[in-house]
């Protein structure tokens, strides 16, 4: 089967540089994507890893290692406004996503 | 653009009752997906649509059925709701590949 494991929560402060990881154990893939979804709201995208290393989006930057069987979300500069969930999700084919169970991000003052 | 809008947004249903949820976009993606998200289990794929008169199965199909007459409409019924269907419903599109996903706001279903 395809799984994605990340950490349930994760905290910190403003200011701070928080890593989310994502493990999976699968091969084969197109690559791998971050979502970002407040209580209450609709996920949206983030950012696309489909080769290894690093992109990087402004505060927020994405990595992937296909031989380590992970990715990870970097937030750095973390603002009040990036308390929310955040999902993982591989790309298997070009039709469709599977989802990782989601990390909640509690940023305090 | 309203983007992917979704409807209703709340509904209460008693088992046994059928339902239907739209969900319409207006960006001519040819990919659409419904998703069902409760708690702690993340965003579990139902059915999805490469295309207009397209649909296939997801990782949760069963209870559901699905239609994508035209190409900006995606269809996900409920034919005798369950309790166990009481959740979060999310439609999305996408232009082709599916990484980049453009989701709805969600409808919340309550099965008593």
């Amino acid at each position: 089967g395809q799984s994605l494991e990340q950490p349930s929560e994760v905290t910190a402060v403003e200011g701070a540089i928080v890593q989310i990881n994502c493990t999976y154990q699968t091969s084969g893939f197109y690559g791998l994507s971050w979502y970002q979804q407040h209580d209450g709201g609709a996920p949206t995208f983030l950012s696309y890893n489909a080769l290894d290393g690093l992109e990087e989006t402004g505060r927020f930057s994405s990595f992937l290692s296909r031989s380590d069987s992970y990715g990870y979300l970097l937030l750095q500069e973390l603002q009040m406004k990036d308390s929310a969930s955040y999902f993982c999700a591989l790309s298997y084919n070009t039709d469709k996503l599977i989802f990782g169970t989601g990390t909640r991000l509690q940023v305090f003052p | 653009n309203a983007g992917v809008t979704q409807t209703p947004k709340f509904r209460v249903l008693k088992t046994g009752q059928s339902m239907t949820l739209l969900c319409a976009q207006d960006m001519n993606h040819e990919y659409m997906y419904w998703y069902r998200q409760d708690p702690g289990m993340g965003l579990r794929l139902i059915h999805y649509s490469v295309g207009e008169g397209t649909t296939a199965k997801g990782e949760v199909p069963d209870g559901y059925n699905v239609s994508r007459l035209k190409k900006q409409n995606f269809l996900l019924g409920l034919e005798s709701a369950a309790p166990s269907q009481t959740s979060v419903y999310f439609c999305a599109s996408s232009y082709s590949f599916s990484y980049e996903q453009y989701f709805g706001p969600g409808t919340r279903l309550t099965v008593t």
